[in-house]
């Protein structure tokens, strides 16, 4: 079964513009969750989507952003890049939601310059 | 709120040492716990979990146990070897709050030399 793919694996942006990451979880399962990790802050959820619907959002501004499809594939968007969104955005999928064990993707690497 | 604190890295062992990780956490709820592993340039794979009270989770010789009246779910391998270099991150999940959200602790690196 293939395993959680993430599309691109790097990105170099210039501040002020925006992107868009995209996830394509394990076949079958319904939940994408997404993770940003950088070296100062760690790992941060950012969101949780089962069955198209956001179920939970972490502590981030309204500048990030995602949405699920009816095939369970999921996008995250980053409007008005900062440089301090340079992170590697993970994406996690699990077959549903409440403490499921998840399974991550390799993750995009954005730099913002 | 949740919270995981993990020992600070780096760990440094040669191979064959036995090996702990030390993960305590605080939570609201009635946690899953997670052990996750990082190598250089990938995303995080699942090492093992466990989603009650002694419960002991175990995977590739690496063991940790659920210890409800410590709060303690400590990594363990008898004889550590070079390949398993890399950073290692305990987790949680709140299953009854907070659908499949993860909180993380800081992660330890680990160093094995031959």
């Amino acid at each position: 079964k293939a395993g959680v793919t993430q599309t691109p694996r790097y990105l170099i942006k210039t501040r002020g513009q925006q992107v868009t990451l995209s996830c394509s979880p394990i076949s079958g399962h319904r939940s994408v969750s997404w993770y940003q990790q950088t070296p100062g802050q760690g790992l941060q959820f950012l969101f949780e989507y089962f069955s198209e619907t956001q179920r939970n959002k972490g502590n981030f501004p309204g500048r990030f952003s995602g949405r699920q499809f009816s095939n369970s594939r999921s996008e995250m968007n980053v409007s008005t890049l900062e440089l301090g969104d340079s992170a590697l955005y993970l994406c996690a999928s699990s077959l549903a939601t409440g403490g499921y064990e998840q399974y991550f993707g390799p993750g995009t690497r954005l730099t913002v310059t | 709120g949740n919270s995981v604190t993990q020992m600070e890295g780096p760990v440094t062992l040669s191979e064959e040492a036995f090996l702990t990780i030390n993960c305590t956490y605080t939570a609201t709820g009635y946690p899953s716990l997670f052990w996750y592993v990082q190598y250089p340039g990938e995303g995080l794979q699942l090492l093992l979990k466990a989603t009650k009270a002694d419960d002991k989770g175990s995977n590739k010789g690496f063991e940790a146990t659920y210890r409800k009246e410590t709060t303690s779910f400590h990594l363990e391998k008898g004889s550590v070897q070079v390949s398993d270099s890399a950073v290692y991150f305990c987790a949680l999940s709140d299953r009854n709050n907070a659908g499949n959200m993860l909180t993380f602790g800081g992660g330890t690196r680990l160093m094995v030399k031959p």
